[in-house]
């Protein structure tokens, strides 16, 4: 099936740094792309949706100049955490998507520290 | 608000079937049933999708009914590697992809 590749696994940051996520659709065109974020046991939260080219839309409580999303391809996104704090630190999952179909990163673990 | 609902939590032994229900009774025409799973700390898993038809891969079988309000997976021969969260949704590629609380699956010896 088809693969999507998320990067880094897991990072480490100090309060007040940004880290960038990558999310990359390896052999197809994305059309959407989702971020999700998972707090321990609980289920992925939705963070945002990127259409390539265009602004992505952000759930409500979601700020969006604290998680920056460029899709500046159909086959790259980014989630860049911006002025990381302690309380942003949880696993990030993205998915790709091309028409009815969605494929999901192996996810980047980010502790805040 | 996702648009399936699950029961939290599933027993089953292992070599036995697992069958976890969804109730997706708000469901479009346009819209699949995707079946994913959660091993903790992962990305979820693909397993099966179906739109109105009865499907069946090396992992799973998906059966939906015939008003497609409700869908059913079928892991025929559980094993301890199948304990995992599972996650029905409905997509179409032109909404949201959101996940519910998922069914989680504990298979034991």
């Amino acid at each position: 099936g088809a693969v999507v590749s998320q990067h880094p696994s897991r990072v480490i940051c100090k309060s007040g740094t940004s880290v960038k996520i990558e999310c990359r659709s390896l052999d197809f065109q994305a059309t959407t792309m989702f971020w999700y974020r998972q707090f321990p046991k609980k289920s992925l939260m939705l963070m945002a949706t990127s259409n390539e080219g265009s602004k992505a839309t952000y759930e409500q409580g979601v700020e969006k100049d604290k998680f920056l999303i460029n899709h500046a391809s159909l086959t790259l996104s980014t989630l860049t955490v911006t002025s990381a704090h302690p309380e942003d630190s949880s696993f990030y999952i993205c998915s790709a998507t091309q028409g009815p179909e969605a494929f999901f990163g192996q996810g980047t673990r980010l502790t805040v520290v | 608000d996702a648009k399936t609902t699950q029961p939290p939590s599933m027993d089953c032994a292992e070599g036995r079937a697992a069958n976890l229900p969804c109730n997706h009774s708000t469901i479009s025409g346009n819209e699949y049933v995707y079946w994913y799973r959660q091993i903790h700390s992962q990305g979820p898993q693909y397993i099966i999708h179906g739109l109105k038809n009865n499907e069946t891969n090396e992992m799973a079988s998906l059966i939906i009914t015939e008003d497609r309000k409700s869908s059913t997976l079928i892991l025929p021969h559980a094993t301890l590697r199948d304990t995992a969260v599972y996650y029905c949704i409905v997509y179409s590629g032109y909404s949201t992809l959101t996940f519910g609380k998922g069914t989680m699956l504990l298979v034991s010896p």
